[in-house]
């Protein structure tokens, strides 16, 4: 079975914090996701990674940024945390697909509190 | 852009009622369909998916989906609901020639079986 593990399930930070939120999978995937989830707003994504090194920007990647040093490993940085920022975080991992996009299997989720 | 719509934000049913959730998407070109499941407390999980062949797609659970391409519609099915089947569901969806893995979300339906 795919596992993707999050290093958080929950996570309480300060206004201008610096936040790291680590994710992990161990199935040798290629693309790995961010997301954000909010109540009647879905999912929402953030960042994306479809290799090492490399990142694509989502749909809200203000005020957040990404690291992938590793494949198994892509890391949600927020440079200054703020209220507005307090959210469910999901990370997802997914094989290559040839033409298509693959299922994506997901992490339980972090949940962060900005105070 | 292409977008997906889920019709209902919140559907209350009582258990033994039939369930029908609507996903409509708005790309007229090839696509690949996915609903996924979100238990409370739990991460999200695949429920079903749609590649191509046969349009009614059996999940898990009981839960099945009809991909109607003159609608551009993937409704999920199931003929009797449960209480455990009290949770969030996401209809995706992903583009020929998409973004590098991704897929696109709705925005959720809460499903509520009232024992």
């Amino acid at each position: 079975d795919v596992k993707v593990t999050q290093s958080s399930r929950y996570l309480v930070k300060r206004t201008g914090e610096k936040v790291f939120l680590e994710c992990v999978q161990d199935m040798d995937h290629e693309n790995m996701f961010w997301y954000r989830q909010d109540p009647g707003l879905g999912l929402r994504l953030i960042y994306f990674s479809y290799d090492v090194k490399m990142k694509e920007k989502g749909d809200i990647p203000e005020g957040y940024s990404v690291s992938r040093e590793k494949k198994e490993r892509f890391s949600l940085i927020l440079e200054s945390a703020s209220t507005n920022q307090t959210s469910m975080y999901l990370c997802a991992s997914s094989p290559r697909g040839l033409a298509y996009p693959n299922e994506q299997f997901f992490g339980p989720g972090t949940r962060l509190t900005v105070l | 852009a292409q977008s997906v719509s889920q019709h209902n934000h919140h559907v209350i049913l009582s258990e033994a009622a039939s369930l029908e959730l609507g996903c409509n998407y708005s790309y007229g070109g090839t696509v690949n369909l996915f609903w996924y499941v979100q238990y409370p407390g739990q991460h999200l999980q695949l429920l079903l998916k749609y590649f191509s062949g046969d349009p009614l797609v059996k999940g898990i659970k009981g839960f099945e989906a009809e991909f109607i391409k003159s609608k551009f519609s993937f409704n999920l099915r199931k003929p009797s609901v449960q209480w455990s089947d009290t949770a969030e569901y996401f209809c995706a969806v992903s583009f020929y020639g998409g973004s590098q893995g991704n897929l696109i979300f709705g925005k959720g339906t809460k499903l509520s079986v009232k024992p």
